[in-house]
């Protein structure tokens, strides 16, 4: 079956813009996870959704947001970008969530300049 | 909320020696203990988990083993081979529920041939 896709791979950005990102989960999977992974501060939780809401939220800015469409697929989109939220940015799916395998993309490698 | 701290950051082993990581957690009600292993460039992937109910777990030259009472859980393994280099990320989290899955900081092993 098809694994998890992330799109764009590589994504440069300008100091001030704003950048949406794309997780497609394996099919029949209903959660969606996005971790931030930097140098030295490993993964680090942003949010899960779960049949288009919400569940967990992590310890991230507003300007880091996300959603989750009825087909599960989720997008998160970080506004006003700032030099340190270059990194790269892995989503995991999950069947039913927490206590599951968490499957991971690619992820998407973001450049803040 | 859950915090997982991991220990070493960084492991140089020689080639068929044995290599430990130990992981703590915060939270007494976790019982789901995956670890990951990402190679460089790759997607993080899950190659051992273990849940509460048991104290430890085996697959061929891994296995972990968990320590509820003091609240931490190892990786082990043996007979290391130069493919094993990686970074090897632990997790904790409950079985369900609206916790997420929260990953160390990771220990990048190096296996010197």
């Amino acid at each position: 079956k098809a694994g998890v896709t992330q799109t764009p791979r590589y994504l440069i950005k300008t100091r001030g813009q704003q950048v949406t990102l794309s997780c497609s989960p394996i099919s029949g999977h209903r959660s969606v996870s996005w971790y931030q992974q930097t140098p030295g501060q490993g993964l680090q939780f942003l949010f899960e959704y779960f049949s288009e809401t919400q569940r967990n939220k992590g310890n991230f800015p507003g300007r880091f947001s996300g959603r989750q469409f009825s087909n599960s697929r989720s997008e998160m989109n970080v506004s006003t970008l700032e030099l340190g939220d270059s990194a790269l940015y892995l989503c995991a799916s999950m069947r039913t969530g927490v206590g599951t395998e968490a499957f991971f993309g690619q992820g998407t490698r973001l450049t803040v300049v | 909320g859950e915090n997982v701290e991991q220990h070493p950051s960084t492991l140089s082993v020689q080639e068929g020696d044995s290599a430990v990581i130990k992981c703590t957690y915060s939270d007494s009600a976790s019982n789901y203990f995956p670890w990951y292993k990402q190679e460089l460039g790759k997607r993080p992937q899950l190659i051992i988990d273990i849940r509460s109910n048991v104290g430890e777990k085996k697959d061929q030259r891994i296995a972990v083993t968990l320590n509820k009472t003091a609240k931490h859980f190892s990786l082990h393994i043996t007979e290391t081979q130069p493919e094993d280099s990686a970074v090897y990320f632990c997790a904790a989290s409950r079985n369900s529920g609206n916790t997420p899955l929260v990953f160390g900081k990771g220990t990048r092993l190096s296996v010197i041939a």
